[in-house]
């Protein structure tokens, strides 16, 4: 089946740094990938869809200087988490559309900020 | 706003029983609907889907049953085991849009 690989799987940083965090899609091109943040105990809430060759297209309230999105290729999508912050720990999980419809997720990745 | 939401936060069964995690959504435009399981740390992990012109679906040991009329969806697993302990999604697709919204989640206890 589909496999969307996600790296890294946790990271620790300072606060004011940044991190880059990939998704990508191992054995099927993705046109579309979609970003999610999840806070523990709580639901998947979608930050943006990111499109091949495109700008992502980001929810309400989802800053998008502060998380930025590259889709350079049908393989590959990065999500950049600039100037991080303690609340911006969190896990954040990446999904693929395949051409047939279907949505693959990710394992996630768990970021704390220190 | 549109939302798809879960009747039960947690859910505890005993081996061998029968489970069915429930759930509503608001939008009747959406088309496609999808069941994930989610382990602790780990990303959502698919469980099964149905189209908005199904009803019910099945596959191994789970079963979705669509009711559009009153916009409701359902999972149910036949004969739990202490494997299916998990924090289980339903999510909501908008065609054009292609964006999966999940509900809140229920977590499901086995106990052996």
């Amino acid at each position: 089946g589909a496999v969307v690989s996600q790296h890294p799987s946790w990271v620790i940083c300072k606060s004011g740094t940044s991190v880059k965090i990939e998704c990508r899609s191992l054995d099927f091109q993705a046109t579309t990938m979609f970003w999610y943040r999840q806070f523990p105990k709580q639901s998947l809430m979608l930050m943006a869809t990111s499109n091949e060759g495109s700008k992502a297209t980001y929810e309400q309230g989802v800053e998008k200087d502060k998380f930025l999105i590259n889709h350079a290729s049908l393989t590959l999508s990065t999500l950049t988490v600039t100037s991080a912050h303690p609340e911006d720990s969190s896990f954040y999980i990446c999904s693929a559309r395949e051409a047939l419809g279907g949505y693959t997720f990710g394992s996630g990745t768990r970021l704390t900020v220190v | 706003g549109e939302s798809v939401g879960l009747h039960l936060p947690t859910l505890s069964v005993q081996e061998g029983d029968n489970s069915i995690i429930n759930c509503a959504y608001s939008n009747s435009a959406s088309d496609y609907f999808i069941w994930y399981k989610q382990e602790s740390g780990k990303g959502p992990q698919f469980i099964i889907d149905i189209r908005s012109n199904m009803d019910k679906r099945q596959g191994q040991r789970v079963t979705v049953l669509l009711n559009k009329t009153v916009k409701h969806l359902s999972l149910q697993i036949a004969a739990t085991q202490p494997g299916d302990s998990a924090v289980y999604f339903c999510a909501e697709t908008y065609t054009g849009g292609f964006k999966t919204i999940f509900g809140a989640g229920t977590r499901l206890f086995v106990k052996a």
